[in-house]
């Protein structure tokens, strides 16, 4: 079975840094781009960014680049998402999912991972 | 940027109803639009890709059509576990995707 488990949920400081991880398992964890969704209290999907396992290439929405990063632990078939300093509106649920494509047809998301609750707070 | 509409924001129907929710592109975005279905507390899972194709498992009361610009998803005879809110989502543009801003689906 195909699976991403994300690691769990966090509170923290603003101005603090977190990473929160999503692994993957069932699957070439190399030939997919993992994508980062931001789903913040009572709101929509955001798409974040996205990431290849096997190159490290990254890709990041405008809305979120220079404010987290993304990265590959090849060992351990996971990828992460961090932030160097947190504020109250990254407060949110972070899901993981697997890039899904075939040339010329689209791109789609699947599965997902559970979601990690990330809370900031003083 | 493609920006993705979706209409209604939200619905209610009863259970054996056929509902349908449309979303729109800013531009065209050929086949590549998808959809899926959030609740609460839970992953969002893959409905459609590709505007038609049902992903594995998903049963047959599901389908998707439209194309260019102009989608619609409608679901036949509505279960109780098919409330829950509905996302577009559009990857034609391979440097940004993004999705609608749901629609919620309630009794």
């Amino acid at each position: 079975e195909v699976q991403l488990v994300q690691s769990g949920p966090e509170v923290k400081k603003p101005g603090e840094s977190l990473r929160i991880s999503c692994q993957g398992s069932g699957y070439n964890f190399f030939s997919n781009e993992l994508n980062w969704v931001r789903q913040m209290p009572g709101r929509g999907l955001e798409w974040m960014g996205k990431i290849d396992p096997s190159d490290s290439y990254t890709k990041y929405s405008p809305s979120f680049e220079g404010r987290i990063t993304f990265s590959v632990d090849k060992s351990s078939s996971s990828v992460s998402l961090q932030w160097s300093s947190l504020q109250a509106s990254d407060t949110a649920i972070y899901y993981c999912a697997r890039g899904m494509e075939v040339a010329g047809t689209g791109e789609w998301f699947d599965p997902w991972g559970q979601g990690t609750l990330v809370t900031v707070s003083s | 940027d493609i920006q993705m509409t979706q209409s209604p924001s939200s619905l209610s129907a009863s259970a054996g109803d056929t509902v349908t929710i449309k979303c729109r592109a800013s531009q065209n975005i050929d086949t590549f639009l998808n959809w899926y279905q959030a609740k609460s507390g839970k992953a969002p899972k893959l409905l459609i890709y590709a505007v038609t194709t049902l992903n594995s498992g998903v049963p047959p009361r599901f389908s998707g059509s439209g194309s260019g610009t102009d989608f619609t998803l409608t679901i036949s005879s509505l279960q109780p576990d098919d409330f829950a809110t509905y996302y577009c989502q559009q990857t034609h543009s391979n440097i940004l995707s993004t999705f609608g801003p749901g629609t919620r689906v309630e009794i």
